[in-house]
């Protein structure tokens, strides 16, 4: 089944705890993105990548990292988390040229940094 | 920034009735997508409109796109109960980037 995979789904860390949300896809696709979604603000972009060993800031970068070595994953780290990045993260992918097409979307991760 | 801001915010109809949101943009786009989201769940896409597109039908999704008035508009026939979602657009600016808005809440009252 064609899909996007995010572990784990539910996690409550602490302050500074390093912590790493992964993303795969079994679909080739080129193009792989995390956003965040917090209440009244929509879904923001993160991060995102063109292909492998590409990628490049979204719209809320601050906080995170990716890395894209190779195709079908993409995870994102928080080195050093904080409650401001309490949230639901949705990693996504889509094929070769990226948004003119379809995104396919994870089933998120909820995530508390008491 | 650069995104969609979808009307109304929240939208509530007895089921069989059409519902319509609409969403607006500020800059030229390159196309537009529309998605659903079920209450903590991932994305579904709907419809991609391209700018030179005026209309898309799929099933009982129409969806318009006045590029003139820099607005789009998604309706859903004769809704059911399943309806009941976040629906998000995405316009696309002609970049690597999608940039939703905060969403149109709609609940199908039974």
């Amino acid at each position: 089944e064609a899909q996007v995979t995010q572990n784990p789904r539910y996690l409550i860390t602490v302050t500074g705890k390093k912590l790493t949300v992964t993303c795969s896809q079994n679909m080739n696709h080129e193009y792989m993105s995390w956003y965040r979604q917090d209440p009244g603000l929509g879904l923001r972009q993160i991060y995102y990548s063109m292909n492998v060993e590409v990628t490049d800031k979204g719209d809320v970068p601050e906080g995170y990292k990716v890395s894209r070595k190779e195709k079908r994953n993409f995870p994102l780290i928080l080195e050093s988390p904080s409650p401001n990045q309490t949230s639901l993260y949705f990693c996504a992918s889509s094929p070769l040229a990226g948004v003119y097409n379809e995104q396919f979307f994870g089933p998120g991760t909820r995530l508390t940094v008491l | 920034s650069q995104q969609g801001e979808e009307d109304p915010q929240a939208l509530s109809i007895q089921e069989g009735e059409n519902a319509t949101m609409n969403c607006s943009y500020k800059t030229s786009i390159n196309n537009l997508q529309w998605y659903r989201q079920n209450s903590g769940r991932g994305l579904v896409h709907l419809i991609l409109i391209r700018s030179n597109e005026r209309e898309k039908h799929s099933g009982r999704l129409r969806v318009t796109l006045d590029t003139s008035k820099k607005s789009s508009s998604l309706l859903i026939t004769a809704s059911r109960a399943a309806d009941t979602a976040s629906y998000f657009c995405a316009p696309n600016f002609g970049n690597e980037k999608l940039t939703f808005g905060t969403g149109t809440r709609l609940t199908i009252i039974p």
